[in-house]
């Protein structure tokens, strides 16, 4: 069985440029979430998908970030401007069903905002 | 708010001991998970715990839930270098009127096992 796809593994930009990130669930899973991981702390849930709609975005700073996942299968979160506290890894998890499986992580895309 | 505290943060151990890796969360929760991370790499899913009194086991690790001390415990059992990772665990909000698998990390306990 194929794992959360991301891309790209690495981006690197300056502050106040624009970015998008790319996933790509495990088929079949229902449930899309957006963690951000910064150096030397746990994931934080940023947005949280159920098919196409959107469960929970109470942490997403939504100034800045936004999520979408059309069709209920890929998801993209861009950030626009980027500041310097957004370097961080980008996370991507999905599960089969809300609440109820464990979250498969993809393998992050790392940002460094200069 | 709920708070997820992990101990040690940082562990160095030599191959062959014991040690127990201690996970502490602020409210009521039924549902915790471990996880481990290598360096540059996503987490990896170990154990999820889903009532009190849960144990479950794989290999060198053991997991277990206190949902009462609202403590769950990671321990480790003759350790060899390739248990070297950082260790999560994460508290389903849901109980805590969080939605369903919102689920809050604590900060990791670095493992480093040494020959």
């Amino acid at each position: 069985e194929a794992g959360v796809a991301q891309s790209p593994r690495y981006k690197i930009i300056e502050k106040r440029q624009s970015v998008a990130f790319w996933c790509n669930p495990i088929s079949g899973h229902a449930t899309l979430y957006w963690y951000q991981q910064i150096l030397g702390q746990g994931p934080k849930l940023l947005i949280q998908f159920q098919n196409n709609g959107v469960v929970d975005d109470s942490q997403l700073p939504k100034d800045r970030f936004s999520a979408e996942r059309l069709k209920g299968v890929d998801s993209t979160l861009k950030i626009q401007p980027a500041k310097l506290e957004d370097s961080a890894v980008y996370l991507c998890a999905s599960s089969l069903v809300r609440g109820q499986e464990t979250q498969y992580f993809g393998p992050g895309t790392r940002l460094l905002v200069l | 708010e709920l708070k997820v505290e992990q101990n040690p943060l940082f562990l160095s151990m030599q191959e062959g001991k014991n040690y127990t890796i201690y996970c502490n969360y602020s409210t009521t929760s039924d549902r915790l998970y471990w996880y481990r991370q290598d360096p540059g790499k996503s987490l990896e899913s170990l154990f999820v715990l889903l009532s009190n009194g849960a144990v479950k086991q794989e290999g060198r690790l053991m997991a277990s839930l206190d949902t009462k001390a609202r403590l769950s415990t990671l321990h480790i059992t003759a350790a060899v270098h390739d248990l070297s990772a950082t260790y999560f665990c994460a508290v389903d909000t849901t109980f805590y009127g969080g939605s369903q698998g919102n689920l809050i990390f604590g900060k990791g306990t670095k493992l480093s096992v040494k020959p």
